[in-house]
């Protein structure tokens, strides 16, 4: 059974630094491609950046709104993905979603639960 | 802003039809296939659609979707309270190369 469960949300300055993590279980985790998507509260699905799995360069791809704030990462020995959040700003404020491909798309088909990121002073 | 379009809402009573339509352009879904998602109240998105039109096991065959150029739709037939949520359609974007959701659209069963 898939299983990705996020962690490291929580209260935030405005400027600040905050990294998400999310560990995954259930499937071959280093071939996978795997994305962070954010709910604003209220709002509807915004896609934030993914990346590819190992076998396909392990490159990353960003939204226009977060490139050169956040960067992907994965540790495959782990079987964890991050999302490293810099010069965070009170529109980051959502909830954050890891997802994974589920039929060979590389699209969001597995969900994590979410964990809430706040960006306030 | 999302560059695919959805209506904020629809309703119809139990046991009726409903559709939502998703409309984007060649950049997104005219060249990439779409996926439909059904999010529950207070919970995580789920996938309900992939590959334009196909139902993941374990998903109701009451959902149903279809794709024609730049736009696809989401049917649900047999319109059951449990189906009241948010829907989204989704597809990759060549011109933004990011991957896109529509609007979002509710879903009221009367």
């Amino acid at each position: 059974e898939v299983q990705l469960v996020e962690s490291g949300g929580g209260l935030v300055k405005p400027g600040g630094s905050l990294r998400l993590s999310c560990e995954a279980s259930g499937f071959t985790f280093s071939n996978a491609w795997m994305s962070w998507v954010r709910q604003a509260p209220g709002q509807g699905l915004e896609w934030v950046g993914r990346i590819k799995g190992k076998t396909d360069g392990g490159t990353s791809d960003y939204a226009a709104l977060v490139k050169g704030r956040f960067t992907v990462s994965r540790d495959d020995s782990k079987q964890k993905l991050y999302l490293q959040m810099n010069s965070l700003r009170t529109e980051d404020t959502a909830v954050y979603y890891c997802t994974t491909g589920r039929f060979g798309d590389h699209y969001p088909g597995y969900w994590g639960q979410g964990t809430l990121v706040t960006v306030s002073s | 802003q999302s560059v695919l379009t959805q209506p904020p809402s629809v309703s119809e009573a139990p046991r009726q039809r409903v559709t939502i339509s998703c409309s984007g352009s060649s950049s997104n879904i005219g060249n990439n296939t779409v996926n439909w998602y059904q999010q529950l109240p207070g919970k995580a998105p789920k996938l309900l659609i992939y590959y334009d039109d196909l139902v993941p096991s374990g998903v109701s065959d009451r959902f149903s979707a279809s794709k024609s150029g730049t736009s696809a739709s989401l049917a649900i037939s047999g319109l059951q309270s449990e189906d009241e949520a948010d829907y989204y359609c989704a597809a990759w974007d060549d011109s933004l190369s990011g991957f896109v959701f529509g609007t979002g659209t509710k879903v009221t069963v009367l």
